[in-house]
């Protein structure tokens, strides 16, 4: 089966700080990296995807990093905020249309006052 | 969650029923997906279906059943053979080349 390792599990930071996920993966075929974001009860919604083509994408607060030949990549979230408490979760996918997403097992992040 | 229905949000079965999830939406969306979450387990696919009539299994698809038979709908049996059924249910769909799977707000099963 196709993974994708995520860590950590769960991470509490402070407000301003700059809590960082990361994953790796395995299929040198995955061609498109979305990261998720998931509340408490709520379905996941996407926050910030990126291709292999460039090595960083920024949205705002939030910035994924790339490593291609680590087969790694990372969510830094800038100037954290209270209402960022959320389950994170990262994905990987590959072929015309993204359609299997394989996702990793997610970070339940904190950032506290 | 725009878009995608997923009822009911709460679902309390006893152990040794079927029970079906409902999942519509209205964004014409071509693909549709079934996934299970799991504490620190993340979302594992279940089934997923392209297009109408045609529907393909998951990593763990054992224990469960789909129908596609509306673009707008594609409902999951939970079987009596899936071991171990209680979970949150999500169901998401994906328009036709592109790239982002949006996900509708989760059925919470409990097989007590």
């Amino acid at each position: 089966q196709q993974q994708v390792k995520q860590s950590p599990q769960s991470l509490i930071v402070q407000k301003g700080g700059i809590p960082i996920i990361n994953c790796a993966y395995e299929n040198t075929a995955f061609d498109y990296f979305p990261w998720y974001q998931q509340f408490p009860g709520k379905g996941p919604a996407l926050l910030i995807a990126i291709r292999p083509d460039v090595s960083e994408k920024k949205e705002g607060r939030f910035t994924i990093s790339f490593n291609k030949s680590a087969k790694q990549f990372s969510l830094h979230i800038m100037d954290s905020q209270p209402g960022d408490s959320a389950t994170y979760f990262c994905a990987a996918s590959s072929g015309v249309g993204n359609e299997k997403l394989t996702f990793g097992t997610g970070t339940r992040l904190t950032i506290i006052p | 969650d725009g878009g995608i229905t997923q009822s009911p949000k709460y679902l309390f079965r006893k152990e040794g029923q079927n029970v079906t999830l409902s999942c519509e939406q209205n964004l014409n969306h071509d693909a549709m997906y079934w996934y299970r979450q799991d504490p620190g387990q993340g979302l594992r696919l279940i089934y997923y279906s392209q297009i109408v009539n045609d529907f393909q299994k998951g990593d763990i698809a054992e224990g469960y059943s789909v129908s596609r038979e509306k673009k707008e709908s594609f409902p999951l049996t939970v079987t009596s053979a899936q071991k171990n059924p209680t979970a949150f249910y999500l169901c998401a769909t994906l328009a036709g080349g592109r790239d982002e799977q949006f996900f509708g707000p989760g059925t919470r099963l409990t097989v007590l």
